[in-house]
């Protein structure tokens, strides 16, 4: 693994399933952000985590959840799918946001129908 | 919440030419970066440049950064094919709750 992995890269869902996007940094970064990108919404933040333990909610973060159990792991569930949630969902991290920029995943791209 | 504006929403542009990509933010900043997005991928770091600096180069890049005009601008030299992407701002304050700007679609054609 080199920089951070999502998982996975595409998925159709069933609306009202549940699901989890995963996201796996190898930097050792404390701090974590999960965005969504939609055409012509540009980047939204859902929720971020500084740290281990910790996490908090960004722009748009109804309908999902995260949890920080260790430094490495930064997972996105949607308990019960919507066709609104049709995104491109990024993870990202930041070794320090003051001095450094985010590394992003490749994404995942997710269809609700 | 920090809010990067991007202009112009897209530009077009000639092999060898250069693109200049316009940001303006709404409150204070310790810093302002500049990504790129290549189409279906994600966001890569291009450069940051801190509120106390005016100017910053990375190769082909420059940057700007104006906080009394709260802008900044990238100037991509001698642009190639491969440069064909979106770029984005974000500005960096205290706040934790980021938001990224819309992008620039820059198009270089051979």
């Amino acid at each position: 693994i080199a920089g951070i992995t999502q998982a996975p890269t595409s998925q159709i869902l069933a609306a009202g399933r549940r699901m989890t996007l995963r996201c796996t940094q190898d930097m050792r970064h404390n701090a974590m952000y999960w965005y969504r990108q939609d055409l012509g919404l540009g980047l939204r933040l859902i929720h971020y985590s500084n740290t281990a333990g910790t996490t908090g909610k960004g722009e748009v973060p109804d309908g999902y959840s995260v949890s920080r159990a260790n430094t490495d792991d930064f997972p996105l569930t949607l308990a019960s799918a919507v066709p609104s949630q049709t995104s491109v969902y990024f993870c990202a991290s930041s070794r320090d946001r003051q001095n450094y920029g985010y590394t992003f995943g490749s994404g995942t791209r997710l269809t609700v129908v | 919440s920090q809010q990067g504006e991007e202009d112009p929403q897209a530009l077009s542009i000639q092999e060898g030419e250069n693109a200049t990509m316009n940001c303006s933010y709404k409150t204070s900043i310790n810093n302002l970066q500049w990504y790129r997005q290549n189409s279906g991928r994600g966001l890569v770091h291009l450069i940051l440049i801190r509120s106390n600096e005016r100017e910053k180069h990375s190769g082909r890049l420059r940057v700007t950064l104006d906080t009394s005009k709260k802008s900044s601008s990238l100037l991509i030299t001698a642009s190639r094919a491969a440069d064909t992407a979106s770029y984005f701002c974000l500005s960096q304050g205290g706040s934790e709750k980021l938001v990224f700007g819309k992008g620039t679609k820059l198009t270089v054609n051979p």
